[in-house]
């Protein structure tokens, strides 16, 4: 058990619709990471966010968007889903982006996203 | 453009056998390197990590070996066990000196292992 928590396990949804994937990183984290894997392909990073701001961002479509709230939990909101959007979405947390060159990421076990 | 990439997407290895997972770099300015296992419907987990001014470490039936003059790093598993059946994946990490203020962390592929009995 890495310490970070995701929600729902999994979610099975519509096209078109618009969902949420909450995060909880481990205690004492302050950066959290969204990923998406789809089946039998890489970690693709979509955004990263440090104490409620808005770090990095990677290949996220416009139609995402994501937020760290002061409890430091995360959300990803993921809005006129599409068929291809269905995937497993990683959130990760470690303490801190510049943490020297040892910020080890934990990740959650993960949100399988279905879009019919 | 830079990149982490592995060399073999499926490696198949007997039980008991030493497992030799590779991975190629491209960014000369990475400064630490992880090793990730990803069991089936689960997250990446945590296995090894070696940094830049290291050319070897060695974990728990595990060692990361680094080449830096070929931009290389390999993963062995010694006595591969069913258990270890998974995805690994290596990723690079440039230091936030190196890339604009924060660590950027770059994935690899992935090598799926199977583990014959």
């Amino acid at each position: 058990d890495s310490g970070v928590t995701q929600t729902p396990k999994h979610l099975i949804t519509a096209t078109g619709q618009r969902v949420t994937l909450r995060c909880s990183p481990r205690s004492g984290d302050l950066s959290v990471y969204w990923y998406q894997q789809s089946l039998d392909q890489g970690l693709q990073f979509l955004i990263q966010y440090y104490n409620g701001e808005e770090r990095a961002k990677g290949n996220i479509l416009e139609r995402f968007s994501a937020q760290q709230f002061p409890d430091l939990h995360s959300e990803l909101n993921l809005s006129s889903l599409e068929l291809g959007d269905s995937a497993l979405y990683f959130c990760a947390s470690s303490v801190a982006p510049w943490a020297g060159t040892t910020d080890t990421q934990y990740f959650g076990p993960g949100t399988r996203l279905t879009v019919l | 453009g830079e990149s982490v990439g592995l060399h073999l997407p499926t490696l198949s290895v007997q039980e008991g056998d030493n497992s030799i997972i590779n991975c190629a770099y491209s960014n000369s300015a990475s400064d630490y390197f992880i090793w990730y296992k990803q069991e089936s419907g689960k997250g990446p987990q945590f296995i090894i990590d070696i940094r830049s001014n290291m050319d070897k470490r060695q974990g728990q039936r595990v060692t990361v070996l680094l080449n830096k003059t070929v931009k290389h790093l390999s993963l062995q598993i010694a006595a591969t066990q069913p258990g270890d059946s998974a995805v690994y994946f290596c990723a690079e990490n440039i230091a936030p000196g190196r890339s604009g203020g924060y660590q950027k962390v770059t994935f690899g592929t992935g090598t799926k292992l199977q583990v014959i009995p």
